[in-house]
Formats: C-alpha cells, sequence, structure tokens
C-alpha cells in the first residue's frame, strides 16, 4: 500500500517560490497518477494538476499552466511540485494525491497536506 | 471547465437520520464522479468512485447513483462519525474539478 509523506509547512513572501515535495514511503507510486491539489483556508478543494511517474508527462489546470512545474522520479518514487509568483492568494493546504485511473480517476490516496503561508 | 455544484450547502440531520446530497454537472461526464469525505484539519477520504462503487472499506451505508448529469451520495443511518463535509470530484475533462461541498453538521 502506498503511503504518501509531504515535505514540511512554508513560510513565503510575495513573488517568492514554493517547493514541495511528496514521497511515496514504499519508494513507488506504482501505476498511480500523482497529483497536486490545494485548499485554501475554509474553502473547497482545486485541482492544480498531475504526472503519471511511469509516463513523466504533466497536465495543468489552465489557471497555473505558467507557473506550475509537476514531476515525478518513479525510481525513488518522490514527486515535485514547484509554484511561482506566489501571492496572498496562493496560502493554502497543498496536498499531493494518488490518482488511480482504475477509479475512474478518483483520489484514493492523499498526502498529510503541506501548509504555505504567503505574507509579507 | 466543467462546473460542479452542491445543495444543500449544509444540512442539519440527527443520528440515525437519512440524508441525501446532490452534485450536479453543467455539461456530461459519464460516471467519472468520485465523492470524499472530509474532517476538519484532516484529508479528504474517498467514498465512492465511478458514480457509485463504493471504495474499499467504507460502510455500506454510504451509496452513490446518478441520473444523467446529477449524481447522488446517499447515507443511511447516519453515524456520529459521519459529520463532516462532503464532496463531489469530476474526472471527466481536465481540469478536474470539485463541487464546493456540503457540510453535515448535528441538528
Amino acid at each position: 500500500q502506498v503511503h504518501l509523506v509531504q515535505s514540511g509547512a512554508e513560510m513565503k513572501k510575495p513573488g517568492s517560490s514554493l517547493k514541495v515535495t511528496c514521497r511515496s514511503s514504499g519508494g513507488t507510486f506504482g501505476n498511480y497518477g500523482i497529483a497536486w491539489l490545494r485548499q485554501a483556508p475554509g474553502q473547497g478543494l482545486e485541482w492544480m494538476g498531475r504526472v503519471i511517474p511511469i509516463l513523466g508527462i504533466p497536465n495543468y489546470a489552465q489557471k497555473f499552466q505558467d507557473r506550475v512545474k509537476i514531476t515525478a522520479d518513479k525510481s525513488t518514487g518522490t514527486a515535485d511540485m514547484e509554484l511561482n509568483s506566489l501571492g496572498s492568494e496562493d496560502t493554502a493546504i497543498y496536498y499531493c494525491a494518488c490518482e488511480d485511473l482504475q477509479k475512474g480517476g478518483a483520489f484514493e490516496i492523499w498526502g498529510q497536506g503541506t501548509l504555505v503561508t504567503v505574507s509579507s | 471547465d466543467i462546473q460542479m455544484t452542491q445543495s444543500p450547502s449544509s444540512v442539519s440531520a440527527s443520528v440515525g437520520d437519512k440524508v441525501t446530497i446532490t452534485c450536479r454537472a453543467n455539461q456530461g461526464i459519464s460516471s467519472w464522479l468520485a465523492w470524499y469525505q472530509q474532517k476538519p484539519g484532516k484529508t479528504p477520504k474517498l467514498l465512492i468512485h465511478d458514480a457509485t462503487t463504493l471504495q474499499s472499506g467504507v460502510p455500506s451505508r454510504f451509496s452513490g447513483s446518478r441520473s444523467g448529469t446529477v449524481f447522488t451520495l446517499t447515507i443511511n443511518n447516519l453515524q456520529p462519525e459521519d459529520f463532516a463535509t462532503y464532496f463531489c470530484q469530476q474526472s471527466n475533462t481536465f481540469p478536474v474539478t470539485f463541487g464546493p461541498g456540503t457540510k453535515v453538521d448535528t441538528k
């Protein structure tokens, strides 16, 4: 069973960049896709994009297309999400999640979340 | 983007009640619909995928149905641990989108 562990909370200044790492405790993502989502305080869930590690091809939400980069290393079972040009609106909990393509693209396993605060 | 709406936005219920939550897509998404439960300070938990398939380990009091672009999550015999917020999610088309959530709280 895959278990996802994310890097720790971050405090960022406006205009800076963010990198959040997600590691599979088993060292592999299996056949899952790895998605990145975020949830602003008191808000709903927002999908940022995903990558299928065995293929290495990312898909991004158009909203983030110009400033996000999602990568995954299938050999080490790690995935990274980089987000540039941060603003206060990027304050949120960021999650990685395993997307099960055999279950209609549902997110079966979630990381614990990484709180990112953007403030001057 | 496909817009997902949920109703009601909140519902007050008692233990033992039946709760029904509706999710609507503004265009066809086949059965590419999942339901999640989220408790305060916790990560979302997958309940149902492919509109009607119960995720392994989820109690059978949870069920999902579909009629066209209208999807329903039903919780029979509501239990204390079911008080939470419920989200629907479509994965038919990128970007993946979620409903705004339905909060189930105690009456």
